[in-house]
């Protein structure tokens, strides 16, 4: 059984915050790594999909690192917005299948 | 945008009944998955579909699920038998390459065993 762990496990910020979470997952039989967005009664939209040791990916205020060699990625907002309150899901991705972790449920207060 | 569309939103069923559950992935996706996420809990990986053959699944995914591509359009989760705990919301995804694609999901389907 693969081990995929987030957290923190939730995260409650002021609006204008900047935060981080983490993803660590197994070093060994890496292909990729993704990241979601899942927002209460929708379904997941992917952020981003990382493959390479040292990726580092933006989308707007949102970026990601990877360290495939220690076996964990970092997830950042910058200058949070109510409007990013959501659970965002990594996924650990061997040989064909996700294994996700259990999500870190961010708040943003206005 | 193109979508992942699922039907229905919610099923209720009676414990041993079967059920299908529908999934219309993205029109040029070949890659094809079920998720479910049982309330509380991770989501799960069931399943994954290509060239029209499981290419993949859980040990979740037992001789009571089935899956299939009747059409060409339309990708179906059939579970025989349901028991209590199949009791969940089941999530399809499609993506349009393998496993450094990023995965389009519906908006899942809530099952309900009584």
């Amino acid at each position: 059984i693969l081990n995929v762990e987030q957290s923190p496990q939730s995260l409650h910020v002021q609006e204008g915050d900047s935060t981080n979470f983490t993803c660590s997952f197994p070093s060994s039989n890496f292909y990729a790594l993704h990241w979601y967005r899942w927002e209460t009664a929708k379904s997941p939209e992917a952020l981003f999909v990382m493959t390479l040791n040292g990726d580092e990916k933006k989308k707007g205020r949102i970026s990601a690192t990877l360290n495939t060699k220690e076996g964990y990625s970092y997830l950042y907002i910058k200058g949070s917005q109510p409007e990013d309150s959501a659970t965002y899901l990594c996924a650990f991705n061997d040989a064909g299948k996700s294994t996700f972790g259990d999500g870190t449920t961010l708040t943003v207060k206005p | 945008e193109p979508e992942v569309t699922q039907t229905p939103s919610h099923q209720v069923t009676q414990m041993g009944q079967e059920v299908i559950l529908r999934c219309v992935p993205i029109s040029n996706h070949l890659y094809f998955y079920w998720y479910r996420q049982i309330l509380g809990q991770k989501v799960e990986f069931l399943v994954s579909f290509y060239n029209n053959e499981i290419s993949e699944k859980s040990e979740i995914f037992d001789d009571q699920f089935s899956v299939e591509r009747p059409d060409g359009s339309n990708f179906t989760l059939k579970i025989r038998s349901t028991k209590l705990e199949d009791s969940a919301m089941y999530f399809c995804a499609s993506a349009n390459r393998g496993r450094s694609e990023k995965l389009f999901f519906g908006s899942g389907t809530q099952l309900s065993v009584l």
